[in-house]
């Protein structure tokens, strides 16, 4: 199957700095890529989609400007924390599709980000 | 609003017992529905999905899922539990924009 793989695995960064996290498809391209925000003993929450080339959508709620996403290539997307604040420490995963997958995404293995 | 339920916060099953993980959904159109598993720190595995065709979905390690349109349900099952089973278990459903609902996720502790 398809393989997307997120790096870090485990980050941790102090107050106020910015983290980049980093979403691979290692073999297809991804032209859509969606990042979810777990916390702790709950579900995923979508944050943002991802289409290469252009802006990313934001779902409700979600702060464009403190969560920077970019998807410059069909293989890449990022999603840097900016000032990061305790609050924002969580689990990040990014799941991404391509051309010709039309049933499903294929998800990363997650970053842990704790922010001291 | 479209959603995903798991009612049972966690499950638990003697090794050896079948098990059942329950989820329901309200999702407009035909969903496409999937299981995915999580280990700790880690990110979700695939176990299986639902598209059309056959309601009972057979999937990876044994599972299996059926989907059940006049109750919106799409359980999880598996006939003979294993102690190497315990983990998190997501129901997850599109409508075909690959935005996915999450269930908010069911604890499965298998016991010896």
């Amino acid at each position: 199957g398809a393989v997307v793989s997120q790096h870090p695995s485990r980050v941790i960064c102090k107050s106020g700095t910015s983290v980049k996290i980093e979403c691979r498809s290692l073999d297809f391209q991804a032209t859509t890529m969606f990042w979810y925000r777990q916390f702790p003993k709950q579900s995923l929450m979508l944050m943002a989609t991802s289409n290469e080339g252009s802006k990313a959508t934001y779902e409700q709620g979600v702060e464009k400007d403190k969560f920077l996403i970019n998807h410059a290539s069909l293989t890449l997307s990022t999603l840097t924390v900016t000032s990061a604040h305790p609050e924002d420490s969580s689990f990040y995963i990014c799941s991404a599709i391509g051309q010709g997958m039309n049933t499903e995404a294929f998800f990363g293995q997650g970053t842990r980000l704790t922010v001291v | 609003a479209q959603s995903v339920a798991q009612p049972e916060d966690q499950v638990n099953v003697a090794e050896g017992n079948p098990l059942t993980v329950k989820c329901t959904y309200s999702v407009s159109g035909n969903p496409y529905l999937f299981w995915y598993v999580q280990y700790p720190n880690r990110g979700l595995q695939f176990l299986l999905k639902y598209i059309t065709g056959d309601n009972l979905v057979k999937g990876s390690y044994g599972f299996e899922a059926e989907f059940n349109k006049s109750q919106t349900s799409f359980h999880l099952k598996k006939p003979s539990a294993l102690v190497s089973d315990s983990a998190l278990y997501f129901c997850a459903a599109t409508s075909g924009t690959y935005k996915y609902i999450f269930g908010t996720g069911t604890r499965l502790k298998v016991l010896a």
